[in-house]
């Protein structure tokens, strides 16, 4: 159990467009995702924290008109890179806090790599 | 905030030993610790996790401890086998009680096992 899927795994598209990721918990109902982004070789740093049925939360830095998030159901969270431009290009990872029974535990998805030309 | 810090940053070891990996963390608030393993290219995944009101926990040849007056935890990695090869990440937060589910992670460690 506590499967996280993204779609999709990878992308490439040309600078300027926008793209839309999404994760899913498939086994779990998830009020609470999280958005990480990944250099090679580097820890996973957090984007924003996405709550069901409310605004997402930023994290310092990243801008939010960019990195457009939408947490439309217990079980979707999606992400827009818009106007994306070659310094988007990286890893891009979701997890999910599972509502029960413990909600302190993040199960992660396997991520989608950008590629931005 | 939280501050995690993760070492060694490589380690390498022969198939069949045991493999340590240490973490160390600034704000004693934090009482959730997970590891994740995270192969090239994939997500991380949870393999192990403990909370502040236990001192180790063990499943199979994964083992973590953690001592909340030093605040610092580790894994261990018994009989390692050449699948075990990974990235490996600590991490900490607030967890359930406080409210907050943020991870702080550690810079991760790359470990090789060498068959």
């Amino acid at each position: 159990g506590a499967v996280v899927s993204q779609h999709p795994s990878w992308v490439i598209c040309k600078s300027g467009t926008s793209v839309k990721i999404e994760c899913r918990s498939l086994d779990f109902q998830a009020t609470t995702m999280f958005w990480y982004r990944q250099f090679p070789k580097q820890s996973l740093m957090l984007m924003a924290t996405s709550n069901e049925g409310s605004k997402a939360t930023y994290e310092q830095g990243v801008e939010k008109d960019k990195f457009l998030i939408n947490h439309a159901s217990l079980t979707l969270s999606t992400l827009t890179v818009t106007s994306a431009h070659p310094e988007d290009s990286s890893f891009y990872i979701c997890s999910a806090l599972r509502d029960r029974p413990s909600t302190d535990t993040q199960y992660f998805g396997p991520g989608t790599r950008l590629t931005v030309l | 905030g939280e501050n995690v810090e993760q070492h060694p940053s490589t380690l390498s070891v022969q198939e069949g030993d045991s493999a340590v990996i240490k973490c160390t963390y600034s704000d004693s608030a934090s009482n959730y610790f997970p590891w994740y393993k995270q192969e090239l290219g994939k997500g991380p995944q949870l393999i192990i996790d403990i909370r502040s009101n236990v001192g180790e926990k063990k499943d199979q040849r994964i083992a973590v401890t953690l001592n909340k007056t030093a605040k610092h935890f580790s894994l261990h990695i018994t009989e390692t086998q050449p699948e075990d090869s990974a990235v490996y990440f600590c991490a900490a937060s607030y967890g359930e009680m406080a409210g907050s589910y943020q991870l702080t992670f550690g810079k991760g460690t790359k470990l090789s096992v060498i068959p």
